[in-house]
């Protein structure tokens, strides 16, 4: 398996656009996660999901972030409008639970965001 | 969760033992002690983790104090791409099995030549 794949690697945008960043989990993988990373705030987790369906979007900064996923190989992280506080790198993550399990959570290389 | 503590920055020599230590003195009793490690420009990286007995594998050893509120990661033979930040975080399975990690500013080794 690839690993959790994560595109674009770097995104430069300017205030107020929109931007799409997309993740395709590790086939097999039941739990999908988006985190964020800044140096103030380090990891944050933002969102995820259980067999497609969002369980807790409470880290979500605020309403100009929306998470999907579609379909089982596929999420997208939106941002919208965008906003120079934005920048960060986001990190997929994805893994495969049995409940009260103990398992590796497999990351993606990341999008590094800039808004400018 | 427990609160972890673990020193900011650490050396070690190449080709020695690197001693990773963490406190978490709140832990409590169902709680695992995991490690992770972030190399520069890449993700999380999972490396051991553990509940009471101490743990090998093929990248590290975890050892746990009897009293289980202290641990230490060992990595025996440090080279250069050992060179992170790891991240001790404990965490109990919640009831929806989801085990989401929540991880603090962790310790960044440096290995030196």
């Amino acid at each position: 398996d690839a690993g959790v794949i994560q595109s674009p690697r770097h995104e430069v945008t300017e205030m107020g656009q929109e931007v799409t960043l997309r993740c395709k989990p590790i086939s097999g993988h039941d739990y999908l996660f988006w985190y964020r990373q800044t140096m103030m705030r380090g990891l944050e987790l933002l969102i995820y999901f259980n067999n497609n369906v969002p369980i807790d979007d409470s880290g979500m900064p605020e309403d100009r972030f929306s998470a999907k996923m579609p379909n089982a190989s596929f999420s997208t992280l939106k941002i919208q409008p965008s906003e120079p506080r934005d920048s960060a790198v986001y990190f997929c993550a994805s893994s495969f639970r049995r409940r009260g399990s103990n398992e590796k959570l497999f990351f993606g290389s990341g999008t590094q965001l800039s808004v400018l | 969760d427990a609160k972890t503590t673990q020193p900011p920055s650490m050396d070690c020599a190449e080709g020695r033992a690197a001693n990773l230590p963490c406190n978490h003195s709140t832990i409590s009793g169902n709680e695992y002690v995991y490690w992770y490690r972030q190399i520069h420009s890449q993700g999380p990286q999972y490396i051991i983790h553990g509940l009471k007995n101490n743990e090998t594998n093929e990248m590290a050893s975890l050892i746990i104090t009897e009293d289980r509120k202290s641990s230490t990661l060992i990595l025996p033979h440090a080279t250069l791409r050992d060179t992170a930040v790891y991240y001790c975080i404990v965490r109990l399975p919640d009831q929806t099995g989801a085990n989401n990690l929540f991880f603090g500013t962790g310790t960044r080794l440096t290995v030196i030549p």
